[in-house]
Protein backbone atom coordinates (compact mmCIF):
# COMPACT_ATOMS: atom_id res chain seq x y z
CA UNK A 1 0.00 0.00 0.00
CA UNK A 2 1.39 3.54 -0.71
CA UNK A 3 1.91 5.84 1.65
CA UNK A 4 0.04 8.16 0.21
CA UNK A 5 -2.58 7.78 -1.88
CA UNK A 6 -4.47 9.77 -4.55
CA UNK A 7 -6.82 9.41 -7.26
CA UNK A 8 -4.46 10.27 -10.24
CA UNK A 9 -7.38 11.67 -12.61
CA UNK A 10 -7.56 13.44 -14.86
CA UNK A 11 -10.33 15.42 -13.49
CA UNK A 12 -11.59 18.03 -16.62
CA UNK A 13 -14.33 20.20 -15.35
CA UNK A 14 -16.01 23.62 -16.82
CA UNK A 15 -14.59 26.65 -15.90
CA UNK A 16 -16.10 28.01 -12.59
CA UNK A 17 -17.00 24.65 -11.68
CA UNK A 18 -16.12 23.38 -8.31
CA UNK A 19 -13.98 20.69 -7.71
CA UNK A 20 -13.01 18.32 -4.59
CA UNK A 21 -9.59 16.27 -4.43
CA UNK A 22 -9.44 13.40 -1.64
CA UNK A 23 -5.86 11.73 -0.41
CA UNK A 24 -5.74 9.49 2.02
CA UNK A 25 -2.26 8.89 4.30
CA UNK A 26 -0.88 4.76 5.83
CA UNK A 27 1.07 6.73 8.61
CA UNK A 28 -0.91 7.49 11.56
CA UNK A 29 2.21 9.34 13.03
CA UNK A 30 2.78 11.84 10.41
CA UNK A 31 3.19 15.03 11.43
CA UNK A 32 1.69 18.02 9.10
CA UNK A 33 0.12 18.05 6.05
CA UNK A 34 0.33 19.87 2.82
CA UNK A 35 -0.59 20.48 -0.61
CA UNK A 36 1.30 21.17 -3.33
CA UNK A 37 0.55 22.25 -7.10
CA UNK A 38 2.42 21.16 -9.84
CA UNK A 39 2.12 22.67 -13.48
CA UNK A 40 3.65 20.66 -16.43
CA UNK A 41 7.39 20.30 -16.78
CA UNK A 42 7.41 22.47 -13.96
CA UNK A 43 8.62 21.91 -10.42
CA UNK A 44 6.55 21.65 -7.32
CA UNK A 45 4.85 24.64 -5.18
CA UNK A 46 3.35 24.51 -2.16
CA UNK A 47 -0.10 25.65 -2.57
CA UNK A 48 -1.02 25.75 1.86
CA UNK A 49 -0.56 23.79 4.76
CA UNK A 50 -3.44 21.61 5.89
CA UNK A 51 -4.56 22.21 9.43
CA UNK A 52 -7.06 20.25 11.87
CA UNK A 53 -9.66 22.76 12.17
CA UNK A 54 -9.34 23.58 8.59
CA UNK A 55 -7.97 26.15 6.68
CA UNK A 56 -9.05 28.40 3.71
CA UNK A 57 -6.83 30.91 1.46
CA UNK A 58 -9.04 31.97 -1.34
CA UNK A 59 -10.79 29.79 -3.63
CA UNK A 60 -9.10 27.06 -1.78
CA UNK A 61 -10.07 25.16 1.11
CA UNK A 62 -8.28 22.21 2.91
CA UNK A 63 -9.18 19.77 5.29
CA UNK A 64 -7.91 17.07 7.63
CA UNK A 65 -9.35 13.99 9.39
CA UNK A 66 -6.75 12.83 11.16
CA UNK A 67 -9.01 10.20 12.76
CA UNK A 68 -9.89 8.84 9.14
CA UNK A 69 -6.25 9.76 8.34
CA UNK A 70 -7.94 11.71 4.96
CA UNK A 71 -6.90 15.31 3.51
CA UNK A 72 -9.38 17.05 1.04
CA UNK A 73 -8.76 20.28 -1.07
CA UNK A 74 -11.73 21.97 -2.14
CA UNK A 75 -11.26 24.62 -5.55
CA UNK A 76 -14.45 27.12 -5.76
CA UNK A 77 -15.12 29.36 -9.12
CA UNK A 78 -12.24 26.91 -10.74
CA UNK A 79 -10.20 29.32 -13.36
CA UNK A 80 -8.27 27.95 -16.57
CA UNK A 81 -5.16 29.14 -14.24
CA UNK A 82 -5.96 26.36 -11.58
CA UNK A 83 -4.90 23.73 -14.39
CA UNK A 84 -2.49 21.80 -12.90
CA UNK A 85 -1.79 18.56 -11.06
CA UNK A 86 -2.23 18.66 -7.29
CA UNK A 87 -0.30 16.86 -4.81
CA UNK A 88 -0.86 15.60 -1.39
CA UNK A 89 1.85 15.68 0.58
CA UNK A 90 2.61 14.52 4.16
CA UNK A 91 5.55 15.10 6.65
CA UNK A 92 6.59 12.21 8.80
CA UNK A 93 8.91 13.81 10.70
CA UNK A 94 12.59 14.61 10.20
CA UNK A 95 11.99 16.65 7.62
CA UNK A 96 11.07 13.54 4.79
CA UNK A 97 8.32 15.07 2.97
CA UNK A 98 5.90 11.93 1.16
CA UNK A 99 4.16 12.94 -2.02
CA UNK A 100 1.12 11.25 -3.17
CA UNK A 101 1.18 10.40 -7.29
CA UNK A 102 -0.78 13.76 -8.14
CA UNK A 103 -4.16 14.26 -9.30
CA UNK A 104 -4.30 15.87 -12.50
CA UNK A 105 -6.57 18.79 -13.33
CA UNK A 106 -7.69 20.10 -16.22
CA UNK A 107 -10.51 23.48 -16.67
CA UNK A 108 -11.76 23.37 -19.81
CA UNK A 109 -13.55 27.35 -20.81
CA UNK B 1 16.38 35.25 -9.32
CA UNK B 2 17.37 34.06 -5.75
CA UNK B 3 15.03 30.85 -6.41
CA UNK B 4 16.91 27.41 -5.96
CA UNK B 5 18.62 26.24 -8.93
CA UNK B 6 20.12 23.48 -10.80
CA UNK B 7 22.49 22.20 -13.44
CA UNK B 8 22.40 21.07 -15.62
CA UNK B 9 19.08 21.37 -16.79
CA UNK B 10 19.14 17.87 -18.66
CA UNK B 11 21.83 14.82 -18.68
CA UNK B 12 21.46 12.60 -21.40
CA UNK B 13 24.43 9.97 -20.64
CA UNK B 14 25.25 6.15 -22.04
CA UNK B 15 24.64 3.42 -19.07
CA UNK B 16 26.81 2.66 -16.94
CA UNK B 17 28.66 6.33 -17.09
CA UNK B 18 28.56 8.85 -14.11
CA UNK B 19 27.05 12.00 -13.83
CA UNK B 20 27.07 14.84 -11.27
CA UNK B 21 23.97 16.90 -10.58
CA UNK B 22 24.69 20.18 -8.85
CA UNK B 23 22.20 22.54 -6.30
CA UNK B 24 22.40 25.97 -5.00
CA UNK B 25 19.65 26.45 -2.30
CA UNK B 26 18.14 29.28 -1.44
CA UNK B 27 20.93 31.78 0.59
CA UNK B 28 19.60 31.69 4.24
CA UNK B 29 18.30 28.26 3.67
CA UNK B 30 20.63 25.46 6.08
CA UNK B 31 18.20 22.78 4.51
CA UNK B 32 18.62 20.85 1.41
CA UNK B 33 17.00 17.98 0.20
CA UNK B 34 17.16 16.09 -3.01
CA UNK B 35 13.57 13.94 -4.52
CA UNK B 36 13.12 12.00 -7.90
CA UNK B 37 10.14 12.10 -9.82
CA UNK B 38 9.15 9.45 -12.59
CA UNK B 39 6.57 10.54 -15.00
CA UNK B 40 3.55 9.87 -13.55
CA UNK B 41 4.02 9.82 -10.13
CA UNK B 42 4.76 12.30 -7.32
CA UNK B 43 8.79 13.03 -5.96
CA UNK B 44 10.16 10.58 -4.04
CA UNK B 45 12.84 11.41 -1.04
CA UNK B 46 16.58 10.53 -1.30
CA UNK B 47 18.44 12.72 1.20
CA UNK B 48 18.39 15.38 3.75
CA UNK B 49 20.72 17.69 4.69
CA UNK B 50 21.52 20.57 7.32
CA UNK B 51 24.20 22.60 7.01
CA UNK B 52 26.59 20.30 5.53
CA UNK B 53 25.58 17.19 7.65
CA UNK B 54 23.51 14.36 5.83
CA UNK B 55 20.58 13.91 8.25
CA UNK B 56 18.94 10.79 6.51
CA UNK B 57 18.98 9.01 3.39
CA UNK B 58 16.25 6.86 1.82
CA UNK B 59 16.60 3.17 1.05
CA UNK B 60 15.89 4.14 -2.45
CA UNK B 61 19.69 5.61 -2.58
CA UNK B 62 21.57 2.47 -3.40
CA UNK B 63 25.25 2.47 -2.89
CA UNK B 64 25.69 3.79 -6.53
CA UNK B 65 24.09 7.48 -5.45
CA UNK B 66 26.12 9.72 -3.19
CA UNK B 67 25.46 12.84 -1.93
CA UNK B 68 27.32 15.73 -0.32
CA UNK B 69 27.01 19.46 1.03
CA UNK B 70 31.08 20.14 1.88
CA UNK B 71 30.55 23.97 2.98
CA UNK B 72 26.51 23.35 4.07
CA UNK B 73 25.88 26.00 0.72
CA UNK B 74 25.77 24.29 -2.70
CA UNK B 75 25.12 19.97 -3.14
CA UNK B 76 25.92 17.49 -5.35
CA UNK B 77 24.32 14.61 -6.22
CA UNK B 78 26.40 11.82 -7.93
CA UNK B 79 25.19 8.89 -9.86
CA UNK B 80 27.68 5.83 -10.31
CA UNK B 81 27.43 3.17 -12.88
CA UNK B 82 24.08 4.97 -14.29
CA UNK B 83 21.56 2.19 -15.46
CA UNK B 84 18.40 3.20 -17.26
CA UNK B 85 15.72 2.82 -14.40
CA UNK B 86 17.94 6.13 -12.83
CA UNK B 87 15.87 8.10 -16.12
CA UNK B 88 14.40 10.54 -13.92
CA UNK B 89 14.29 14.05 -12.95
CA UNK B 90 16.19 14.80 -10.10
CA UNK B 91 15.12 17.94 -7.81
CA UNK B 92 16.74 19.63 -5.14
CA UNK B 93 15.21 21.59 -2.58
CA UNK B 94 15.76 24.13 0.72
CA UNK B 95 14.15 25.22 3.53
CA UNK B 96 15.11 27.44 6.60
CA UNK B 97 14.77 26.97 9.94
CA UNK B 98 11.12 27.79 11.45
CA UNK B 99 9.32 27.21 8.79
CA UNK B 100 6.91 24.05 8.82
CA UNK B 101 8.58 20.93 7.93
CA UNK B 102 6.61 20.99 4.66
CA UNK B 103 7.72 24.18 2.95
CA UNK B 104 9.71 23.53 0.82
CA UNK B 105 11.27 25.13 -1.92
CA UNK B 106 12.44 23.08 -5.11
CA UNK B 107 14.18 24.15 -8.47
CA UNK B 108 13.86 23.34 -11.74
CA UNK B 109 15.43 20.12 -11.47
CA UNK B 110 17.92 17.92 -13.67
CA UNK B 111 16.24 15.54 -16.51
CA UNK B 112 17.89 12.90 -16.60
CA UNK B 113 17.81 10.33 -19.67
CA UNK B 114 20.30 6.73 -19.49
CA UNK B 115 20.67 5.25 -22.78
Amino acid sequence: RKEVEQDPGPFNVPEGATVAFNCTYSNSASQSFFWYRQDCRKEPKLLMSVYSSGNEDGRFTAQLNRASQYISLLIRDSKLSDSATYLCVVNQGAQKLVFGQGTRLTINP
Amino acid sequence: DTGVSQDPRHKITKRGQNVTFRCDPISEHNRLYWYRQTLGQGPEFLTYFQNEAQLEKSRLLSDRFSAERPKGSFSTLEIQRTEQGDSAMYLCASSRPGLAGGEQYFGPGTRLTVT
